[in-house]
């Protein structure tokens, strides 16, 4: 089983429309969780970090279930911008400081 | 400012070759990681870099893969004896600490073994 896992997508979202995502993970002891965006060969960038009790950043809401182990991410009246791939990040500090990374879920936002 | 940079940004190597891939990291990180993205895939943990010594190879595949930050700067990834499945992505990130920072992502080298 991989740590991080995540839809591969892609979710087809009419402009406008909302769209919600999750990604599980399997180490329960994971202290940080974030999700970035990765545009079409481009390096990934971060989106938004995901605290416990959930937080939203403008059109975009991310929830955090520790007792599940999932995130999720969701975006409110999708533009056409907002076609990317979302990668779902997991640090545990115990695990050395790296990133792992989800496979990532595509979203493309269509007039 | 300057973002990470990555040299070079393509680079295509016959099987059994030597290839080094160089990051220059955001002036004043201190930490500096390279992982790896396969077409389809999230980014892979290789190795990461606090100062100059390496804190964490755990990732890297096999001793054919091997990475150095002499001066605690710029980080040079070496791949020897290159295989067909080498051929990757490689993305250098760095941060101004430890892995709680963000990490800010270079363009990437576009590895093809061929």
């Amino acid at each position: 089983r991989k740590e991080v896992e995540q839809d591969p997508g892609p979710f087809n979202v009419p402009e406008g429309a909302t769209v919600a995502f999750n990604c599980t993970y399997s180490n329960s002891a994971s202290q940080s969780f974030f999700w970035y965006r990765q545009d079409c060969r481009k390096e990934p960038k971060l989106l938004m970090s995901v605290y416990s009790s959930g937080n939203e950043d403008g059109r975009f809401t991310a929830q955090l279930n520790r007792a599940s182990q999932y995130i999720s991410l969701l975006i409110r009246d999708s533009k056409l911008s907002d076609s990317a791939t979302y990668l779902c990040v997991v640090w545990d500090k115990a695990a050395g400081n790296k990133l792992t990374f989800g496979g990532g879920t595509r979203v493309l936002v269509k007039p | 400012g300057a973002g990470v940079s990555q040299t070079p940004s393509n680079k295509v190597t016959e099987k059994g070759k030597y290839v080094e891939l160089r990051c220059d990291p955001i002036s004043g990180h201190t930490a500096l990681y390279w992982y790896r993205q396969s077409l389809g895939q999230g980014p892979e943990f290789l190795i990461y870099f606090q100062g100059t010594g390496a804190a964490d190879d755990s990732g890297l595949p096999n001793d054919r893969f091997f990475a150095v930050r002499p001066e605690g700067s710029v980080s040079t990834l070496k791949i020897q004896r290159t295989e067909r499945g080498d051929s990757a992505v490689y993305l250098c990130a760095s941060s101004p600490g430890q892995g709680r920072d963000e990490q800010y992502f270079g363009p990437g080298t576009r590895l093809t073994v061929t």
